[in-house]
């Protein structure tokens, strides 16, 4: 069984901080990995993909991928209220359905 | 230009009703996808068209019937739906199977 776990949160960060997002996932034949934000009510918005080691930045927003470790995580700098939502981490495994994993709510204190 | 659209944005629908859901994109992707998505849950797989044609079914009940009439548009038709089917209806497409999906606004949809 593929899986992609997520810790549930929620995750409070004061505004300014750096929110860090974690995700781990089982198979290490997954190739692939995106991180979703998805606000209250709305659809999931692609905000990184990484299929190398090492970090992937974008902005704010900085991703990092360990195969070892089987570990990839979403660093959000100078994190604002308007991050408040949930992220989804996704992994894709050869030619298999994307893996989602059951989100991380971020919740920003102005 | 990542977008992908749906139609219609909010559904009510009584259980002896047929509906339609609608969803179009204009990158030239080949892959689209049907996901239905319950509150607090992630997406949960229901389709995949790859080429205009059904690549995988995820053993999704037959009151739904999805459809590609070309490689732009995808539909999801919908008959005798039970209450536990209102969900959030999501499409979404990618280049190919299996690479970067982006996905469309959705469809809330309710069954009374």
């Amino acid at each position: 069984q593929k899986e992609v776990e997520q810790n549930s949160g929620p995750l409070s960060v004061p505004e300014g901080a750096i929110a860090s997002l974690n995700c781990t996932y089982s198979d290490r034949g997954s190739q692939s990995f995106f991180w979703y934000r998805q606000y209250s009510g709305k659809s999931p918005e692609l905000i990184m993909f990484i299929y190398s080691n090492g970090d992937k930045e974008d902005g704010r927003f900085t991703a990092q991928l360990n195969k070892a470790s089987q570990y990839v995580s979403l660093l959000i700098r100078d994190s604002q209220p308007s991050d408040s939502a949930t992220y989804l981490c996704a992994a894709y495994s050869g030619n298999t359905p994307l893996v989602f994993g059951k989100g991380t709510r971020l919740s920003v204190i102005a | 230009d990542t977008e992908v659209t749906q139609t219609p944005k909010h559904l009510v629908m009584g259980m002896t009703n047929k509906k339609s859901l609608k969803c179009e994109q204009h990158m030239g992707h080949r892959a689209m996808y049907w996901y239905k998505q319950k509150a607090k849950k992630p997406p949960e797989l229901m389709f995949v068209y790859s080429y205009e044609k059904l690549s995988i079914n995820e053993s999704v009940p037959s009151r739904f019937s999805p459809e590609c009439p070309n490689s732009s548009l995808l539909n999801l038709h919908l008959h005798a739906l039970q209450p536990e089917d209102s969900a959030l209806y999501l499409c979404a497409s990618s280049q190919g199977q299996w690479q970067t999906q982006y996905f469309g606004p959705g469809t809330r949809l309710l069954v009374l």
